[in-house]
């Protein structure tokens, strides 16, 4: 198994571009993640899905959409990038079924440059 | 809001050494914890994770341990490695389909 792999691993932009990070995970969980990591500001949540179709707005979600077409992928877009959004950007992973919670994997990152 | 703590931010400790990193959250009512490890420039590898019915997990020198009462958990790693050299998060899962909310870490460095 892949786990959850991150694509692409480096990225640099210029102000008002836009682009799409891609995550996916070989393990079928119905859960996924995005954060962004600062220096300083740990892990932040920006958007999660329960499910294949849905999608939840997390601590930092301004100036990013998601989408969920596919259980196995989860798509982060920068509609019109800012320099704010330099960050490091993890995808992750996890099986959730009633009661029973497990635990998240994360995919390796995609450190992006805003300029 | 659920709000966890990583202390000390930073350790340093030489190399054979007992240690315990410490994680504290403020709502006692959660689902499980998570610790995590993180290299330099890498993703999080999970470590271990404890249930909210359970007291501790281990898996060989690493030994977690919950007092979901008093919103404390604590990580003790047995006879320190230099490649145990790495930040360690904890995070907590409140409920349902509530993300996960971490700590800081702790910056761990064991001096050989």
């Amino acid at each position: 198994n892949a786990g959850v792999t991150q694509t692409p691993k480096f990225q640099v932009l210029k102000t008002g571009q836009s682009m799409t990070l891609q995550c996916a995970q070989d393990m079928n969980h119905n859960s996924m993640y995005w954060y962004r990591q600062d220096p300083g500001m740990g892990l932040r949540l920006i958007y999660y899905s329960a499910s294949e179709g849905t999608t939840d707005k997390g601590e930092v979600p301004d100036g990013y959409n998601v989408s969920r077409l596919k259980k196995q992928n989860f798509l982060l877009g920068l509609e019109s990038a800012a320099p704010s959004q330099t960050s490091v950007y993890f995808c992750a992973s996890s099986y959730i079924a009633g009661s029973s919670y497990n635990e998240q994997f994360f995919g390796p990152g995609t450190r992006l440059t805003v300029l | 809001k659920q709000e966890v703590t990583q202390i000390p931010a930073a350790l340093s400790v030489p190399e054979g050494e007992n240690l315990v990193l410490n994680c504290s959250f403020t709502d006692s009512a959660i689902y499980n914890l998570q610790w995590f490890r993180q290299d330099p420039g890498k993703g999080l590898t999970s470590l271990l994770l404890i249930q909210s019915s359970q007291r501790e997990q281990t898996s060989g020198r690493l030994n977690a341990s919950l007092d979901k009462s008093s919103g404390r958990s604590t990580l003790y790693i047995a006879a320190s490695q230099p490649g145990d050299s790495a930040t360690y998060l904890c995070a907590v899962l409140l409920s349902g389909n509530t993300p996960l909310v971490f700590g800081k870490g702790t910056r761990l460095s064991v001096i050989a």
